[in-house]
Formats: structure tokens, C-alpha cells, sequence
């Protein structure tokens, strides 16, 4: 299996603060990799796909870059409907994976 | 407005079998990827497997082969996640989801509400 390594495993941050995630692939995926928010109780909610296309109805303070093994999540200003989890996910191999999730806090 | 509408929350005993469902409705079934996710609690996402059901084309992860059974019935739009011999380690949420267009390449971008399963002696 592709291994997906995020980083920070949590964030404390403010309203208005800039925000990057980072995901990690054990190996090239090239550009199949998705972005999701989850919030406690919900289902998982996709922000991100082919590593920088944003999802309809997804604000565009949420951007995604990156391809091979390094990817990127920013939030350019943080609102308060941004703190949740969030899981990157590879589609490039047979069996997908998704990263640990980094929780996003108020700090 | 498509949606996945899942069956409801389980309570069983260790060993004991299940099968959950996942319907799809507001869209063509046949045509979309569906799969499934897991999430222990507490805990993070989980890829499952997923299934075609035009043609029951299935893929598992190897964490999860062998340990439930996929399937999907396109006469109903609904697709299943089976276990024969549950365990304790299963008591997790599962989520079904939809692939976010007809290829097999794709992430989910429609998902189930949920189904939670506690299996408990």
C-alpha cells in the first residue's frame, strides 16, 4: 500500500490566520490526490481533487497544490466553519489510502 | 438530488453476521463507483474497497480482504458491506460513498450519512 503521511497532526490557529497542511506519498502519485473536511459526526466532505482543482460549492480560500509525493492544503484566511479535521487521500493505486487527518483548532 | 441513504445503527455480538446498505438515488447506479470507509472511533478514515455495480467489479484493500464482502444490487440502486463473523474491532462508523464521476480514478465526492455498528458481547 501507499503510505500518506500529513503533518502537523493538529494546528492551532486564529480567524483570519493562513493555513497549510502537508501530505506525503510513499511513493509517486503524480496528481491523484483529494482533500476532504470532516466535522464531528458528519461524513467526510471533498474540497480538493487532482491535487489542486477545487470542488463546486467549495470556497476559494481552500487551495491545493502539489504532484509526486508532496502535496499542500492552505486556507488562505481561517473562518470559523474552517475548524475540522482534514484527510488527504491517494487514487492513484489499486487500494487507496488516506493520511492520519490533521485537526484544525482554535488556538 | 443525488444522495446515498444508508441503513441504520447495529448492535450485535461477537461473531454474529451483518450486512449494511448503501442506496443510491438521483442518478444513474449502474455508472458510478461505489465503496466504502471505515472509521473507528475516535479514529481516522479507513479505505475499504469499492464496487462498479454495472458489472459487480470489485477491489479490496488487503487490510480488508478477505474480512467483508462488497456487493451491490442494481435492480435496487443499493450496494452492502457483509461480514460473516463479526468482531469487537469492527464497532466502527462506516461510510459509503460515490466516486465523483464514472472512471475508477476518482475520489468520493457523495457520501452516506453513516452507519454505525457495535459489536459487543
Amino acid at each position: 500500500d501507499i503510505q500518506m503521511t500529513q503533518s502537523p497532526s493538529t494546528l492551532s490557529a486564529s480567524v483570519g490566520d493562513r493555513v497549510t497542511i502537508t501530505c506525503r506519498a510513499s511513493q509517486s502519485i503524480s496528481s491523484w490526490l483529494a482533500w476532504y473536511q470532516q466535522k464531528p459526526g458528519k461524513a467526510p466532505k471533498l474540497l480538493i481533487y487532482l491535487a489542486s482543482s477545487l470542488e463546486s460549492g467549495v470556497p476559494s480560500r481552500f487551495s491545493g497544490s502539489g504532484s509526486g509525493t508532496e502535496f499542500t492544503l492552505t486556507i488562505s484566511s481561517l473562518q470559523p466553519d474552517d475548524f475540522a479535521t482534514y484527510y488527504c487521500q491517494q487514487y492513484n493505486s489499486y487500494s487507496r489510502t488516506f493520511g492520519q487527518g490533521t485537526k484544525v483548532e482554535i488556538k | 438530488e443525488v444522495q446515498l441513504v444508508q441503513s441504520g445503527a447495529e448492535v450485535k455480538k461477537p461473531g454474529e453476521s451483518l450486512k449494511i446498505s448503501c442506496k443510491g438515488s438521483g442518478y444513474s447506479f449502474t455508472s458510478y463507483w461505489i465503496g466504502w470507509v471505515r472509521q473507528m472511533p475516535g479514529k481516522g478514515l479507513e479505505w475499504m474497497g469499492i464496487i462498479y455495480p454495472g458489472d459487480s467489479d470489485t477491489r479490496y484493500s488487503p487490510s480488508f480482504q478477505g474480512q467483508v464482502t462488497i456487493s451491490a444490487d442494481k435492480s435496487i440502486s443499493t450496494a452492502y458491506l457483509q461480514w460473516s463473523s463479526l468482531k469487537a474491532s469492527d464497532t466502527a462508523m462506516y461510510y459509503c460513498a460515490r466516486h465523483r464521476d464514472s472512471g475508477s480514478t476518482r475520489p468520493f465526492d457523495i457520501w452516506g450519512q453513516g452507519t454505525m455498528v457495535t459489536v459487543s458481547s
